[in-house]
């Protein structure tokens, strides 16, 4: 069956405006995450929904990143004022409960602000 | 922050060796997973050990956890030039926490 997908692939932005990142989890899946990759570094959790709600925010660095999954499959991760700094590979991953460790993830989305 | 170190930062072997890498975490686990990630992207999910096992093998991959030490060993047996890549083991504390990962360079 399909995948996790993320759209866009590939998102250029300038410094201080507003982008939304999409991910569309496996079907039927009820978790979903939401990480943070900068480049030679390790996934950094940003998010992790459970259903429409969003059990853990812990990651998100501050008050610019937002995430909604209105309907409990699609989530959008929106980001207002960017920054420079949060340019990476933003990567979504869906697992089929909360008690289901493993992660499926997405291609993820490359973000670069200039 | 990261909870995981991975050692060797990168290998380089030849196809046909077996590939040793290690993973350092710093708090108590439930389970530990191994991922492989192939040119910077598609985290792809390989193996994952429980806390109560010590050791586990799919296919060419065997696993080690040794939860005294905090420490897991992910193991490729034959490798391959497909199996380039990088490696990182994550902790689950229900969001998977990353080490920076192993680069792995297998050479025809």
């Amino acid at each position: 069956g399909a995948g996790v997908s993320q759209t866009p692939s590939n998102k250029v932005t300038e410094k201080g405006k507003y982008v939304e990142l999409r991910c569309d989890p496996i079907s039927g899946h009820t978790a979903l995450y939401w990480y943070r990759q900068s480049l030679g570094q390790g996934p950094e959790f940003l998010i992790y929904f459970q259903g429409t709600g969003a059990a853990d925010d812990s990651g998100l660095p501050n008050d610019r990143f937002f995430a909604v999954r209105p309907e409990g499959s699609v989530s959008t991760l929106k980001i207002q004022r960017t920054e420079r700094g949060d340019s990476a590979v933003y990567l979504c991953a869906s697992s089929e409960g909360p008690h289901q460790e493993t992660q499926y993830f997405g291609p993820g989305t490359r973000l670069l602000v200039l | 922050s990261q909870q995981g170190e991975e050692d060797p930062q990168a290998l380089s072997i030849q196809e046909g060796e077996n590939a040793t890498m290690n993973c350092s975490y710093k708090t108590s686990i439930n389970n530990l997973q191994w991922y492989r990630q192939n040119s910077g992207r598609g985290l792809v999910h390989l193996i994952l050990i429980r806390s109560n096992e010590r050791e586990k093998h799919s296919g060419r991959l065997r696993v080690t956890l040794d939860t005294s030490k905090k420490s897991s060993s992910l193991l490729i047996t034959a490798s391959r030039a497909a199996d380039t890549a990088s490696y990182f083991c994550a902790t689950d504390d229900r969001k998977l926490i990353w080490g920076l990962g192993t680069s792995l360079a297998v050479n025809p």
